[in-house]
């Protein structure tokens, strides 16, 4: 198993302004992943972390809204950028590990309010 | 990427036997049915996973149909801290990786 911490556990942003979360794994994990949950409603994959390449990212989702950075094997953050209160979220990152091919372990999330 | 689909909501007594029904009749042969819960204000948290045989562990067991088109999940005895939204996911070896497509969940209510 994974434990995964998440920071900011909540913010409250301004319109135009840019938000980054960080996701810290205490094991060394294949993947990481990037969701989005809004309010009431299921989750949605923004995109998937790979270590040492570009996030590949979900139908709807682009690089400049939502760029990722994954330095190494516990790591990542995803910057939400030029805020709305669109964005408004439950931002969660999650992790796979190839030693449990079938598993992913979540994060608490991050809870963003965009004013 | 394959669809589940669960009722929106479901309520059980406590101390009793809750199934929770999960429709995929796009799974592929080499798609994982894996169930997730989510407390209120938590992450998802892992329940149980299966490919084609009947799983048990310490919390549920699930039933795959034989066709793999549906399975259920299976909490012994639900109690108030089992309230929680239950997701049903496929999953199935993509670029490398397991990739989740979430559906909309099941919302179940546990009665004292």
């Amino acid at each position: 198993s994974a434990v995964i911490s998440q920071k900011p556990s909540r913010d409250i942003c301004q319109r135009g302004t840019s938000l980054t979360i960080q996701c810290q794994v205490d094991s060394q994990v294949t993947m990481m992943f990037w969701y989005r949950q809004q309010p009431g409603q299921s989750l949605t994959l923004i995109a998937t972390a790979n270590q040492g390449s570009e996030a590949t990212y979900e139908s709807g989702f682009v690089i400049d809204k939502f760029p990722i950075s994954r330095p190494n094997l516990t790591f990542s953050t995803l910057t939400v950028s030029n805020m709305s209160p669109e964005d408004s979220s439950i931002y969660l990152c999650s992790a796979w590990t190839s030693g449990s091919p079938e598993t992913q372990y979540f994060g608490p999330g991050t809870r963003l309010l965009v004013l | 990427d394959a669809k589940t689909t669960q009722p929106n909501s479901m309520e059980s007594n406590e101390e009793e036997p809750v199934h929770l029904p999960c429709n995929h009749s796009t799974i592929s042969g080499t798609d994982y049915i894996h169930w997730y819960r989510q407390l209120p204000s938590q992450g998802p948290e892992y329940v149980i996973h299966g490919l084609t045989s009947n799983v048990n562990n310490r919390m549920a067991s699930l039933a795959i149909a034989e066709d793999r088109k549906s399975s259920t999940l299976i909490l012994h005895r639900a109690t108030l801290r089992d309230a929680a939204v239950y997701y049903c996911i496929l999953s199935g070896l993509t670029s490398g990786t397991y990739k989740y497509i979430f559906g909309t969940g099941t919302r179940l209510k546990v009665l004292a």
